[in-house]
């Protein structure tokens, strides 16, 4: 079984350019997680997905991110104008239970560097 | 707001050696700890996880401890091996996961 999948895998961009990152979750799994680790630090949670309605965005840091998630399927997520402190290494993970007491499954990450 | 204390950031320790990782949870409400190891280049995974109804729990190597009184959870590697080697997250949740800052933990041959 193919696990959570995302890309791109690295994404180096000019400060005020757009990207763009996609995760495919593990198939059937309802629920799907943005993270987000800034170097050295600890990993941060943007939102939470519930099939295709956001269920919790309380940890998007500002209007320039935004997150879809269409059919409830695969999610996108956009950083339109990127700035350099968005750097870092967004993760994807998805799960079948709801709630936060079980096995959370990741992708690899996305690491995007702004310059 | 609601945070999770991990150190130390990194640890080293001979190979056979036992290991010991703590973490400091802020919400009185958490009753529900993952421990998630990532190697280099890959993705984290759940390697033993506990609930706040339960003191200890061993798989193997590994084992965690928690107390609730005092708010912290601590992750044992014992014997431990190269395979060891990698980047390891506590977090802490009652709603949504809060993650410690992770703990670079080498094992020197």
């Amino acid at each position: 079984e193919a696990g959570v999948t995302q890309f791109p895998s690295h994404s180096v961009i000019e400060k005020g350019q757009t990207v763009t990152l996609r995760c495919d979750p593990i198939s059937g799994h309802d629920n799907l997680y943005w993270y987000r680790r800034v170097m050295g630090k600890e990993i941060k949670f943007l939102l939470h997905f519930v099939k295709e309605s956001k269920q919790d965005e309380s940890g998007m840091p500002n209007n320039r991110f935004l997150a879809e998630r269409t059919g409830g399927t695969y999610s996108t997520l956009k950083v339109q104008p990127a700035e350099l402190e968005d750097s870092g290494v967004y993760f994807c993970a998805s799960s079948q239970a709801g709630g936060m007491d079980g096995e959370l499954f990741f992708g690899e990450g996305s690491r995007l560097t702004v310059l | 707001g609601e945070n999770v204390e991990q150190h130390p950031s990194t640890l080293s320790v001979q190979e056979g050696d036992s290991a010991v990782i703590k973490c400091t949870y802020s919400d009185s409400a958490s009753n529900y700890f993952p421990w998630y190891k990532q190697e280099l280049g890959k993705r984290p995974q759940l390697i033993i996880d506990i609930r706040s109804n339960v003191g200890e729990k061993k798989d193997q190597r590994i084992a965690v401890t928690l107390n609730k009184t005092a708010k912290h959870f601590s992750l044992h590697i014992t014997e431990t091996q190269p395979e060891d080697s990698a980047v390891y997250f506590c977090a802490a949740s009652w709603y949504q996961l809060i993650w410690g800052a992770g703990t670079k933990l080498i094992i020197k041959p």
